[in-house]
């Protein structure tokens, strides 16, 4: 059965320092990856979504890169601030499955002043 | 654009009646929307898609009877939690999908269930 591993539950780092939030998944190849950024009590916002036949995106601070040989995902944000404190979401996509996505259980982020 | 509403946000009800959520595309037709439940600290778990002027599709394990949806129109899907018990108190979220190249979604805010 498809299965998708988001790095440990939860990470703490230093203000400025980089994150970096891994997705792992297996019995899956998945069209696309996407990233969410979820605050507690309120719904899931998007990030960034990246292609299997892209290795690298970037948006503003964020950085994701797709290994579909690996099967993992990289999402990183560079010179945090704790602001970036939330629970990352990673979640594969194919139009095979119209459009469903198949979500990690998070990792929280929490970025110490 | 693609912003998802939800209504209401929060509600507390009595064991034994029935809640209704509604979920709005609000710049946008949304021939499919998701609706999930999210347990405190647990990823999100998806309940059933929602078909513009059809059935819904319901995961396995999820009552049909117990979680009504209907897609009335392009920018409206409802999720009804009939006869609540303590155990459906939940975070409920809806979503759309956007076909951009690729299906993207974008989620209301969720609605934050309380059977008591």
């Amino acid at each position: 059965s498809q299965k998708i591993e988001q790095n440990s539950e939860a990470l703490n780092i230093q203000e400025g320092k980089t994150a970096t939030l891994t997705c792992n998944y297996t019995n899956y190849s998945p069209a696309y990856l996407q990233w969410y950024r979820q605050d507690p009590g309120r719904g899931p916002v998007f990030l960034l979504l990246i292609r299997e036949n892209e290795k690298e995106k970037r948006k503003e601070r964020l950085k994701v890169t797709f290994d579909t040989t690996l099967k993992q995902s990289l999402f990183h944000i560079t010179a945090s601030q704790p602001a970036d404190s939330a629970t990352y979401l990673c979640a594969l996509g194919g139009d095979t499955n119209a459009g469903k996505s198949t979500f990690g259980d998070g990792t929280t982020l929490t970025v110490k002043p | 654009g693609a912003v998802v509403s939800q209504h209401p946000s929060w509600v507390i009800c009595k064991s034994g009646t029935s809640v209704k959520i509604e979920c709005r595309s609000l710049d946008f037709q949304a021939t499919t929307m998701f609706w999930y439940r999210q347990f405190p600290k647990q990823s999100l778990m998806l309940m059933a898609t929602s078909n513009e002027g059809s059935k819904a599709t319901y995961e396995q394990g999820v009552e049909k009877d117990k979680f009504l949806i209907n897609h009335a129109s392009l920018t409206l899907s409802t999720l009804t939690v009939t006869s609540a018990h303590p155990e459906d108190s939940s975070f409920y979220i809806c979503s759309a999908r956007v076909r951009t190249g690729f299906w993207e979604q974008y989620f209301g805010p969720g609605t934050r269930l309380t059977v008591t």
